[in-house]
């Protein structure tokens, strides 16, 4: 089986940087996904680590460590409008993805 | 390229009934993927398509469920006998063989009284 641990919520301040991380169990892995998915929406893709190391687009990062099972997500510059849920997937296999159950970040003024 | 869509977006139903559930993916991909979701959960595998192929079915997928896909291109979700359980947002996704990321619709929100 697969398990996935990710912080339930975060909070931060509008223009600050936030690290949201996520941690993983499972065989076969090939792949790790971060979406964020706003109240009532579908995810969205932000991005996608299959090798060790960060991989960097616009304003989010992604790093991976496969040996550690370890993934995060970091956000900088933040906006009102990355209020959201922000969910970790890994893939195992060819197919399917399995999900956290999200991270809920909120960014105040 | 329209992206992933679904129809309904919503469907309120009453217990006992079958409802249905469509799917028309982004048209180059030939995968196509089913999820749930209920609130403050991440999406839960369901099933899986290869062109018309049923390739994977979830445990969670009960013998009320049923996907079809049958020309390859859109798939339909019949769920029969609805319990309030089922209650939930039904989310399609679809990706091409090669390539690693899934595009989600918008998502059918179901609500079984």
């Amino acid at each position: 089986g697969q398990n996935i641990d990710q912080p339930t919520e975060m909070t931060a301040t509008e223009g600050a940087i936030v690290q949201i991380n996520c941690t993983y169990q499972t065989s076969g892995f090939n792949g790790l996904f971060w979406y964020q998915q706003h109240a009532g929406e579908a995810p969205t893709f932000l991005s996608y680590n299959v090798l060790d190391g960060l991989e960097e687009k616009g304003r989010f990062s992604s790093f991976l460590s496969r040996s550690k099972g370890y993934s995060y997500l970091l956000l900088k510059e933040l906006q009102m409008k990355d209020s959201a849920s922000y969910l970790c997937a890994v893939r195992a296999g060819y197919s399917t993805l399995t999900f956290g159950k999200g991270t809920m970040l909120l960014v105040s003024p | 390229d329209t992206g992933v869509s679904q129809d309904p977006r919503h469907k309120i139903t009453k217990r006992g009934q079958n409802v249905t559930f469509r799917c028309d993916p982004i048209s180059e991909h030939n995968r196509l993927y089913w999820y749930r979701q209920t609130l403050g959960q991440g999406p839960e595998f369901l099933t899986y398509f290869q062109n018309e192929a049923q390739l994977e079915k979830s445990r969670l997928l009960s013998d009320r469920f049923s996907a079809e896909r049958p020309k390859g291109s859109f798939s339909t979700l019949e769920i029969q006998r609805t319990e309030q359980g089922d209650s939930a947002m039904y989310l399609c996704a679809s990706s091409n063989r090669g390539q690693e990321t899934q595009y989600f619709g918008p998502g059918t929100r179901l609500l079984v009284l």
